[in-house]
């Protein structure tokens, strides 16, 4: 049982590039989201979906956008990266919303030069 | 990640003993409170929830303690083991939709 999938692992960006990251979940659930983590910050949320067909923003959403493409997949667009934007990005799903448990992926470390 | 640890709080604890982290919430509204292990270069991980109707709720091995007078929240390990080595994160609920994660604690098992 494989969870939550984040891909890649790694990316190096060079400033204005684009770039998605992708999420997959295979626990059936219905809400995933996407988190960033800086040094000293926690976790943060970019935007979360609620339910298949729906997004909202989180607390920082400037500068990404998000497809819901089913209920497994769960995507992240940076359009124009910046170095402001390097983080380790968590992909998380929950069965409904934020009440119970959060499972999180295992990261994807992102550099913007 | 490594760097994400660069500027935490750190807890020292010999193998055997028994660890307290703290941690301390802002709103007397939040009504869930969560804590979550991550393990280096590793996603968080689930450890132990509570309601704001309680004041402790235990696990195997750890036990949470709530304090909604002083707005504080304990994580206990009972008998620290070097694989508990890690850092916690406390996260708060505030409303239906949002998670507030706070900063975290390293916690290092010397055996």
């Amino acid at each position: 049982n494989a969870g939550v999938t984040q891909t890649p692992k790694f990316q190096v960006l060079k400033t204005g590039q684009s770039m998605t990251l992708q999420c997959a979940q295979d626990m059936n659930h219905n809400s995933m989201y996407w988190y960033r983590q800086d040094p000293g910050m926690g976790l943060r949320l970019i935007y979360y979906s609620a339910s298949e067909g729906t997004t909202d923003k989180g607390e920082v959403p400037n500068g990404y956008n998000v497809s819901r493409l089913n209920k497994r997949e769960f995507s992240l667009r940076l359009e124009s990266a910046a170095p402001s934007q390097t983080s380790v990005y968590f992909c998380a799903s929950s069965e409904q919303g934020f009440t119970g448990e959060l499972f999180f992926g295992e990261g994807s470390r992102l550099t913007v030069l | 990640g490594e760097s994400v640890g660069l500027h935490l709080p750190t807890l020292s604890v010999q193998e055997g003993d028994n660890s307290i982290i703290n941690c301390a919430y802002s709103n007397s509204a939040s009504d869930y409170f969560i804590w979550y292990k991550q393990e280096s270069g590793k996603g968080p991980q689930f450890i132990i929830d509570i309601r704001s109707n309680m004041d402790k709720r235990q696990g195997q091995r750890v036990t949470v303690l709530l304090n909604k007078t002083v707005k504080h929240l304990s994580l206990q390990i009972a008998a620290t083991q070097p694989g508990d080595s890690a850092v916690y994160f406390c996260a708060e609920r505030r409303g239906f939709q949002k998670l507030v994660f706070g900063t975290g604690t390293r916690l290092l098992v010397s055996p």
